[in-house]
This record gives C-alpha cells, structure tokens and sequence, in this order.
C-alpha cells in the first residue's frame, strides 16, 4: 500500500496568514493527490483534487501544488471558519490510503 | 444540491453484523461510484471500498474483505455497507462519500457504531 505520511500533525496561524500543509508520498503518485477538510464537528469536504484543481464552492484562498511524491495545501488569508482537520489521500493505486491528518488552529 | 444521507448511531454485541445506509439526492445515483471510510476515534481515514451502483461492480480494501460487504438498491437510491463479525475494532465512525475512482466529492455526516457487550 502507499503510505502518505503529514509530519506536521498540528499546526497553529494567525487570522490573515498563509499557511502551508504538507503531504508525502512514499512512492510517485503521479498528482493524483486531493485534499479533505474535516471540521470539529465530523462535517468532510473535498478542497483540491488531482493536486491543485478546486473542487466546486471551494473559496479560492484554497491552493494545492506538488509533484511526485510531495505535496502541498495552501491556504491564504487564514478565515476562523478554516479551522479544522485536513487529510491527504492519493488516488492513484489501490487500496486508496489517506496521510494521518493535519489539525490547523488559529493563534 | 448533493445530499447523503446516513443512517443512525449503530450499537451491536460483538460477534453481531450491522448495516448502514446511505440515501443519496441531487444526483444520478447509478453514474458515480460510492465509497465507504472508516475512522477510529481520535485516528485517521481508511478506506473499506467503493461500489458502482449502476451495475454494483465492487473494489474492496484488502484489508476488509470478509469483513464488509456493499450493496446498492437503485429504486431506492441507497447504498448498503454490512459489517460482519463485530469486533471492538469495529468500533467508529463510517462515512459513505460519492465520487470517481480516484477522489471523493461529498460525503455523507457519518455513522457511528458502537460495539459492546
């Protein structure tokens, strides 16, 4: 199985900031790499598929980039509501496997 | 608007099978595949499998086989996700998310199950 391993497993920003959260794939996955929110209440979301397309309602503060094996969320101008969980998960080989979750908290 | 809609808190003796539910809306039910996520309190996301409920072709985590087995009723707009041989490792909240075969687009609010004696 491919194993995507967050190594920042909690990370804190100010309103207004950029933060930038990091996903790493332990063989080449091609960008079939997307992005989830989960909120405080169990509420998920599809932000960013295939590594930097914005899924639909998506605020454009959202960002993805990455290549290969690393890969990145970027969020601009930090909102309140942004507060949450985020997962990776590649797509591109079966099973299909998740990184272990990034908690982002504002300051 | 896209909706999934999961069936209630599960509670079942170990041993025991439980099914869940999801009703979805606000889309063609038989052209997007379902898939099915665990997670473990205070842990991350697995994924059990997926279903295509236009002719119910199924692809499953290795790792679940045996242990859940989906289903779709078309009239219904349902999908079905049975959990066999409980065990306290079973324990968690399931979610049922609509997509492609490679990311998953909206996502049902979870079921939780509880398995205790």
């Amino acid at each position: 199985d491919i194993q995507m391993t967050q190594t920042t497993s909690s990370l804190s920003g100010s309103l207004g900031d950029r933060v930038t959260i990091s996903c790493r794939a332990s063989q080449d996955i091609s960008n079939y790499l997307n992005w989830y929110q989960q909120k405080p209440d169990g509420t998920v979301k599809l932000l960013i598929y295939y590594t930097s397309r914005l899924h639909s309602g998506v605020p454009s503060r959202f960002s993805g980039s990455g290549s290969g094996t690393d890969y990145s969320l970027i969020i601009s101008n930090l909102e309140q509501e942004d507060i949450a969980t985020y997962f990776c998960q590649q797509g591109n080989m079966l099973p299909r496997t998740f990184g272990g979750g990034t908690k982002l908290e504002i300051k | 608007e896209v909706q999934l809609q999961q069936s209630g808190t599960a509670l079942a003796r170990p041993g025991a099978s439980v099914k869940m539910s999801c009703k979805v809306s606000g889309y063609s039910f038989t052209s997007y595949w379902m898939h099915w996520v665990k997670q473990r309190p205070g842990q991350g996301l697995e994924w059990i499998g997926t279903i295509y409920p236009g002719n119910s072709d199924t692809t499953y985590n290795q790792k679940f086989k045996g242990k859940a087995k989906l289903t779709a009723v078309t009239s219904a707009s349902t999908v079905y996700m049975e959990l066999s041989s409980l065990t306290n490792e079973d324990s968690a909240v399931y979610y049922c998310a609509t997509g492609t075969p490679y990311y998953f687009d909206y996502w049902g609010q979870g079921t939780t199950l509880t398995v205790s004696s």
